[in-house]
């Protein structure tokens, strides 16, 4: 079946740093990925839509000069948080689609 | 109106029995719809996929769609302990997943 993988799982970063997300779909290629970002005991919370060659389309309210996203690859979809904050401190969560919507395994951003 | 709406619950059910999952959208141009399971702390898992009116059934797992009512359902037979989590009703809509805010089911021993 359909594979996404997510790295880092867990990542600690300073205020003011920026710190990116690796997702990468391994047995198929996807012109299109999702980025999401979940807060606790709340839903998945679209941020944009990652599309091969070009650029990313990101949902109202979500700052595309912070969540820098890069689509190089029908293979892997970048996520930069850029100039990091605690307010950002959530868990991000790639998808890619193949048939279905195959999710990573999420990275637990911690920012300090 | 929210697009996607489920009932947050916590649902407690007592393991054997069926546990029951609702979920309502608004979109009638909607296709697509899932079921995922979610551990804390982890990513969501596919359960279960339906695409046309009526049931669909996997294992312990029955899908129900109906479109006219806008409602999709998710049944567990001979629920088990393993089962308690949160589970997101998402709906395809315009090529992308809406989710709803998810039922945290718990089955009691």
């Amino acid at each position: 079946g359909a594979v996404v993988s997510q790295h880092p799982s867990r990542v600690i970063c300073k205020s003011g740093t920026s710190v990116k997300i690796e997702c990468r779909s391994l047995d198929f290629q996807a012109t299109t990925m999702f980025w999401y970002r979940q807060f606790p005991k709340q839903s998945l919370m679209l941020m944009a839509t990652s599309n091969e060659g070009s650029k990313a389309t990101y949902e109202q309210g979500v700052e595309k000069d912070k969540f820098l996203i890069n689509h190089a690859s029908l293979t892997l979809s970048t996520l930069t948080v850029t100039s990091a904050h605690p307010e950002d401190s959530s868990f991000y969560i790639c998808s890619a689609s193949s048939l279905l919507y195959t999710f990573g395994s999420g990275t637990r951003l911690t920012v300090v | 109106q929210k697009e996607v709406e489920q009932n947050s619950g916590p649902l407690s059910v007592p393991e054997g029995a069926i546990a029951s999952l609702n979920c309502t959208y608004s979109d009638r141009g909607s296709q697509s719809f899932f079921w995922y399971r979610q551990y804390s702390g982890k990513s969501p898992e596919l359960i279960m996929f339906i695409y046309s009116n009526g049931d669909k059934e996997d294992g312990r797992f029955t899908a129900q769609l109906n479109k006219a009512s806008q409602y999709v359902s998710l049944l567990i037979r001979d629920s088990q302990p393993s089962d308690s989590a949160t589970y997101l009703c998402a709906v395809n809509i315009q090529e992308k997943l809406t989710f709803g805010t998810g039922t945290r089911l718990t089955i009691i021993p």
